[in-house]
């Protein structure tokens, strides 16, 4: 395990649709990251968690997404009738609290089109 | 205003040259900063990292942060082809939750 792994790569879906995206920090990672990138643009802060706990959640959560982290370890992002303004790279990563860095290792993204 | 401003670019330099990446913020909360590349329809990957003011060298890459103009720079000696990618600038306060603010992003694209 050397990073940060996110499944499935790219979903199509059609409006209206759910879908779930999953990632799996690097080992011991003990926070987790999710972030939406659209096309130009930084990626933007999504949520995040600290083990199993969701501690935050920006205003670009709407009700429509949800996140969970049930045991610690991987984490899914799911998003309920989707819409078009969705279609983006979802990015998850993780960080170790024991680390003396504060950097953010990033995984390969999910890219979302919602037709 | 964003927090963090950077320059979208398209930059092209030809081969060889020094190129220079620079970002400005306006949150002074900011205490760590970051330079990630990405390449095109992949996640960023962390090219360097500092917590504090002056310059950090790393091989041909040397990050520089100005925290009383609230300004960083990341420059690239001999620029490669291998080096088209787009940079993102990023920051983060100390302590707390940490989340990452981005700047948009600049692309680079370096000639043969």
């Amino acid at each position: 395990d050397t990073g940060v792994s996110q499944d499935p790569r790219h979903k199509i879906t059609k409006r209206g649709q759910n879908v779930t995206f999953r990632c799996d920090p690097i080992s011991e990672h003990n926070r987790l990251y999710w972030y939406r990138q659209t096309l130009g643009q930084g990626p933007e802060f999504l949520t995040y968690f600290q083990n199993e706990a969701q501690l935050e959640k920006s205003r670009l959560l709407s009700d429509r997404f949800s996140a969970e982290r049930p045991k610690g370890s991987f984490s899914t992002l799911e998003i309920q009738r989707t819409e078009q303004g969705d279609s983006a790279m979802y990015l998850c990563a993780s960080r170790d609290l024991t680390s003396r860095t504060d950097t953010q290792y990033f995984g390969p993204g999910t890219r979302l089109t919602v037709l | 205003q964003k927090e963090v401003e950077q320059d979208p670019g398209p930059l092209s330099v030809p081969e060889g040259a020094i190129v220079s990446l620079n970002c400005t913020y306006s949150n002074s909360a900011f205490q760590y900063f970051m330079w990630y590349r990405q390449y095109s329809r992949k996640g960023p990957e962390l090219l360097m990292y500092t917590y504090s003011s002056g310059n950090k060298e790393d091989g041909r890459f040397t990050a520089q942060v100005d925290k009383s103009s609230k300004y960083i720079s990341l420059f690239i000696r001999d620029s490669q082809p291998s080096d088209s990618a787009t940079y993102l600038c990023a920051m983060t306060p100390r302590g707390g939750y940490q989340k990452v603010t981005f700047g948009t992003g600049t692309k680079l694209q370096v000639i043969p």
